[in-house]
């Protein structure tokens, strides 16, 4: 699992509440991803980073912002979560010297 | 901007028998990577393959090939012998070599379904 941990895993939560993800590496890799899957849309990028402080939008970055204050940790976060927003969050890395990237185990959540 | 299309949204195949999972891109880089991920039920995205653009071989790993043609932006994944442990989603996923903007992009995804 390339020592990526998402937290939380799972997490329903009401319209309108802020809601933060996180994704923790233990390695000190620089590029860091946050994707949402849905059906029929496949994996679609929503923020990115390539350093500390270094972030860039992605494809679906409406609603969304993240931080990343230090290299292992890359925080996504709903400011005001709306039922759109309800998916199974990705968080990916890719170390230096691979060309792939490597997946945490995902985070569903459910906005009610 | 890259863009990734896998137009079959469901494939099925018998058990033993080979199956050919089609995925296009759009790109004016010359230098990518291309992936097939595959995700089980689990939700876990695992890496079946990759190749390099420049490099005209196309990439093998045991049961899994692919068909690359540059020229088309064409990438297939074949998958021979097909088991019943490859029911999942694939991803085709494209990556440009270089750059601070070198993220990944995915295609919508094929689910495969293997009968025994």
């Amino acid at each position: 699992d390339a020592g990526i941990t998402q937290s939380p895993r799972h997490k329903v939560t009401e319209t309108g509440t802020p809601v933060t993800l996180r994704c923790h590496q233990t390695e000190n890799h620089r590029y860091m991803y946050w994707y949402r899957q849905d059906p029929g849309h496949g994996l679609r990028l929503i923020h990115y980073s390539y350093g500390v402080k270094d972030t860039d939008k992605g494809e679906v970055s409406d609603g969304y912002s993240v931080s990343r204050s230090k290299t292992e940790d890359f925080l996504l976060t709903l400011e005001s979560a709306t039922s759109s927003q309800t998916s199974v969050y990705f968080c990916a890395i890719t170390p230096t010297g691979f060309t792939e990237a490597f997946f945490g185990q995902g985070t569903r959540l459910t906005v009610v | 901007a890259q863009t990734v299309t896998q137009s079959q949204p469901e494939m099925s195949v018998q058990e033993a028998e080979t199956v050919t999972l089609s995925c296009t891109y759009d790109t004016s880089e010359s230098d990518y990577y291309l992936f097939w991920y595959k995700q089980p039920p689990s939700r876990q995205m695992i890496l079946v393959i990759r190749q390099e653009a420049y490099k005209q071989q196309n990439a093998t790993e045991n049961r899994f090939s692919v068909n690359f043609q540059k020229a088309a932006k064409s990438f297939s994944l074949k998958i021979s012998d097909s088991q019943l442990g490859d029911a999942a989603m694939y991803f085709c996923a494209y990556r440009p070599r270089t750059g601070a903007n070198s993220k990944l992009t995915f295609g919508k995804g094929i689910t495969l379904s293997v009968r025994p």
